[in-house]
């Protein structure tokens, strides 16, 4: 089984703060990662697929890069609606998938 | 609208068991692979288990495996999760998912029905 590891668990950042997330794979997993934001209470929402690829009607603040095993999601200039859980999702293995740990983005 | 639906969680006893089911509409729900997903009480996203469009191949993660089962009725548009010997550490939030695409984005997920295991 591939094991996602994020981090930081959690950071504390404020608005305008531009905040990179880190997500590495026990293996290599080319660029089948996808990210994903959770807000206290709802479902997560899909932000980036293909490691790289922004989701339709995601801004363009959220980034993602990397491939094989180490990927990093940032935030360019944090909005108060950022504040939220991030979580990595690694698919190499399909149908079996596996997610990150989570990253709770608090304010500073 | 494009939507799912779950339903089925409830308070259940240890070794106990329970269906959930996922209502989908506003899309082709034949053409789409599904998942469940569940999160403990403050806890992280766990994949739990897949099932192809056509509902031919299914996947399960080891912590539910011979105990959870997935299944589907497209003439419906209703995803299922059979769980039986349920235990505590299987209370959790459950989510279906709709996956897309080459890379199999969850890119459509329900509310979630809340299981809870407890004598």
């Amino acid at each position: 089984d591939i094991q996602m590891t994020q981090s930081p668990s959690s950071l504390s950042a404020s608005v305008g703060d531009r905040v990179i997330i880190t997500c590495r794979a026990s293996q290599t997993i080319t660029n089948y990662l996808n990210w994903y934001q959770q807000k206290p209470g709802k479902a997560p929402n899909l932000l980036i697929y293909a490691a790289t690829t922004l989701e339709s009607g995601v801004p363009s603040r959220f980034s993602g890069s990397g491939s094989g095993t180490d990927f990093s999601l940032t935030i360019t200039s944090l909005q108060p609606e950022d504040f939220a859980t991030y979580y990595c999702q690694q698919s190499f293995t399909s149908p079996a998938l596996s997610f990150g740990g989570g990253t709770k983005v608090e304010i500073k | 609208e494009v939507q799912l639906l779950e339903s089925g969680g409830g308070l259940v006893q240890p070794g106990g068991s329970l269906r959930l089911s996922c209502a989908a509409s506003g899309f082709t729900f034949r053409n789409y692979a599904m998942s469940w997903v569940r999160q403990a009480p403050g806890k992280g996203l766990e994949w739990v288990s897949a099932i192809s469009a056509g509902g031919f191949s299914r996947s399960y993660a080891d912590s539910v495996k011979g105990r959870f089962t997935i299944s589907r009725d497209n003439s419906n548009d209703t995803l299922y999760l059979e769980l039986k010997s349920l235990r505590a550490d299987d209370t959790a939030l459950y989510y279906c998912a709709e996956s897309s695409g080459y890379y199999e984005a969850f890119d459509l997920w329900g509310q979630g029905t809340m299981v809870t295991v407890s004598s």
